[in-house]
């Protein structure tokens, strides 16, 4: 079984730029989460959709976004970049029900540096 | 709100010798479900273990089993006979509150075995 894909790996931006990660879940998951670690505020939950609704949302501004499509694959958007939204960005797919909906799966995730 | 707290920022270990990565939480929740992840340099998130709070035994998984003290809230990783691929970032994180698909995630620990 094909584990969670994220692309691209790496990510060069500029400040002002947006950008759009993307995600693609193990087959047959409906639940996708996105988080974002730095050295300094470490792993922090962006937001989850399921069956294309955002279930839970963090607490980033505006300008951090997502949506799920109907096969799961799962994109976030960033606009505005700033230099502080340099950070790895986590993708997790789970099956989002039972038996097992609590348990996330994380992909080799996005490194994305502002620049 | 939950927190995991992780107050052993490294710790290194002798090949073959058994360690345990120390993990405490706090939530109001009574339903939470605990999780251990293991991040090796490469970034991708591993997921080791699971332990829900109305599970009565503790759960095992091949090398590692969570020591899960539920009056004292914690939720103690060990890994018996230390191997030298598991040098990595162990992370302690939770789901808590009905609803809620939010990982929330300790500062982590670095593990070094030993040759």
């Amino acid at each position: 079984k094909a584990g969670v894909t994220q692309t691209p790996r790496y990510l060069i931006k500029t400040r002002g730029q947006q950008v759009t990660l993307s995600c693609s879940p193990i087959s047959g998951h409906r639940s996708v989460s996105w988080y974002q670690q730095t050295p300094g505020q470490g792993l922090q939950f962006l937001f989850e959709y399921f069956s294309e609704t955002q279930r839970n949302k963090g607490n980033f501004p505006g300008r951090f976004s997502g949506r799920q499509f109907s096969n799961s694959r799962s994109e976030m958007n960033v606009s505005t970049l700033e230099l502080g939204d340099s950070a790895l960005y986590l993708c997790a797919s789970s099956l989002g029900v039972a038996p097992s909906p609590y348990e996330q799966y994380f992909g080799p995730g996005t490194r994305l540096t502002v620049t | 709100a939950q927190k995991i707290t992780q107050t052993q920022p490294g710790m290194f270990v002798q090949e073959k010798e058994a360690v345990t990565l120390d993990c405490t939480y706090d939530t109001s929740d009574q339903s939470y479900g605990l999780f251990w992840y293991k991040q090796p340099s490469s970034g991708e998130m591993i997921f080791l273990i699971y332990q829900g709070s109305y599970d009565e035994q503790n759960a095992t998984e091949g090398r590692y089993s969570l020591n899960f003290q539920k009056a004292r809230k914690s939720a103690n990783l060990v890994i018996s006979a230390s191997q030298l691929g598991d040098s990595a970032m162990y992370f302690c994180a939770m789901i808590a509150g009905a609803g809620s698909y939010q990982l929330t995630f300790g500062k982590g620990t670095k593990l070094s075995v030993i040759p």
